[in-house]
């Protein structure tokens, strides 16, 4: 069965730091995978997308960036975090295929100070 | 008009009853249809999926699908205080590629 990982689960970081999400999946391969930011009481907001190894789709210009340096990794980063960067964020995975169905990670709740 | 749209509710449903979702979308060419349930402070948990007119059965769960009316809904039936949680449809357009556009929610508290 597939699994999906997302480190760390909560995070605080003060502002103009860093920042690095880690997202894996396990039990499949050349899956479609999917950042998602939610913020607080809001829905969810589509930050990057990819369909294969370094094939990144950004959906919102910001001061985020996605990489998927292997198959089954997908990498969120940040070289300056903003209060606005605070939130929710949840990583996906979704077979290749017609449907699209997407499988959520445990998220990250990132705090940013 | 939003590309997906739901009632934010909260809908309030005493246990037992069958709780009634709706969900309207706007690109007629969307071609998958999804149900999560999301509790507070936890990631969206995928349901179940449509993509034919008409009902598909899970459980205690049924989608409804109706292409031509675009809208979508799920049924809950005999609701318990743990189907409490904030449910999100999300739809697969045309021309949406691999994406998947999510409504804001509808929370839903089953009372006891």
């Amino acid at each position: 069965s597939q699994t999906i990982h997302q480190w760390p689960a909560t995070l605080v970081q003060p502002v103009g730091s860093p920042l690095s999400l880690e997202c894996t999946v396990e039990g499949t391969s050349n899956p479609n995978l999917y950042w998602y930011r939610q913020a607080a009481g809001r829905g969810l907001q589509l930050l990057f997308y990819s369909i294969g190894i370094d094939q990144i789709s950004s959906e919102v210009p910001q001061n985020l960036s996605a990489s998927r340096p292997q198959d089954r990794q997908f990498i969120l980063s940040s070289k300056k975090l903003l209060l606005s960067d605070s939130g929710f964020y949840l990583c996906a995975w979704a077979p290749a295929g017609p449907h699209n169905e997407q499988f959520f990670g445990p998220g990250t709740r990132l705090t940013v100070l | 008009q939003k590309e997906v749209e739901q009632n934010s509710g909260p809908l309030s449903v005493p246990e037992g009853a069958i709780a009634s979702l709706n969900c309207t979308y706007s690109d007629r060419g969307s071609q998958s249809f999804f149900w999560y349930r999301q509790y507070s402070g936890k990631s969206p948990e995928l349901i179940m999926f449509i993509y034919s007119n008409g009902d598909k059965e899970d459980g205690r769960f049924t989608a409804q699908l109706n292409k031509a009316s675009q809208y979508v809904s799920l049924l809950i039936r005999d609701s318990q205080p743990s189907d409490s949680a904030t449910y999100l449809c999300a739809v697969n357009g045309k021309a949406a590629g691999n994406k998947l556009t999510f409504g804001g929610g509808t929370r839903v508290l089953v009372k006891p």
